[in-house]
């Protein structure tokens, strides 16, 4: 099976900052690398996504990088605001058709 | 487009009773998942469902929990009878395709058991 690890659990940053959540994936079978995001008492909504054929993919403030061979992936806030406060979670993909996900990071950005 | 809709928001109960969970996908969505998120982790896939039939359920606690997905549509889980570990938020989840990428959740139902 899959093992995805994500650090930091928490994360506290000035408005304005940039943010960095990283998770590593134990099978390199995995291949599609989804992030979401979870604010208080909602729904988890995915946010960014990178499949095993690219490097890195940006939508506006946010960006994900994958190192295929170090198994690992992070996702890039810039100029945070106080609206990305939230819990995230990153995912594998695994055997196309299971997901596995990080234990979470919860991010706090201080106007 | 309607989001997965899923009943009710909050439940509590003691232990040993037990407890159903709704899930409506959205139309048209093949794949349809259940999950469970402890306060303070990821979520952990308890079932997956592709139209009617039952593609995964190996972290699911069959001597307690059972799901069904009644004409490839509905879903509802059950639990019985619960334990006080059983409390968490229970998310239903669906995908468009067979082995869909892009999966988008209901707001869940959060379980406390007392």
């Amino acid at each position: 099976g899959e093992n995805v690890e994500q650090h930091p659990s928490t994360l506290s940053v000035q408005e304005g900052d940039s943010a960095v959540i990283k998770c590593t994936y134990s099978d390199s079978a995995s291949n599609y690398f989804p992030w979401y995001k979870q604010e208080l008492g909602k729904r988890p909504q995915l946010i960014i996504d990178i499949r095993s054929n690219v490097g890195e993919k940006k939508d506006q403030r946010i960006a994900v990088t994958l190192n295929k061979t170090a198994k690992h992936f992070s996702l890039h806030i810039t100029e945070t605001q106080p609206e990305d406060s939230a819990v995230y979670f990153c995912a594998a993909l695994y055997n196309f058709n299971k997901f596995y996900f990080g234990s979470g990071t919860k991010l706090n950005v201080k106007p | 487009e309607a989001g997965v809709a899923q009943s009710p928001r909050y439940k509590i109960i003691e232990k040993r009773q037990s407890v159903a969970f709704w899930c409506n996908p959205i139309s048209g969505h093949a794949t349809l998942y259940w999950y469970q998120q402890i306060l303070g982790q990821g979520p952990k896939l308890l079932i997956q469902f592709q139209n009617n039939g039952v593609v995964d359920d190996s972290q699911l606690p069959k001597d307690r929990f059972s799901a069904e997905r009644l004409k490839g549509v509905d879903s509802t889980l059950k639990i019985q009878p619960a334990k006080l570990e059983d409390s968490a938020v229970y998310l239903c989840a669906s995908s468009l395709e067979a082995f869909g990428e892009k999966l988008f959740f209901g707001s869940g139902t959060q379980l406390s058991v007392l």
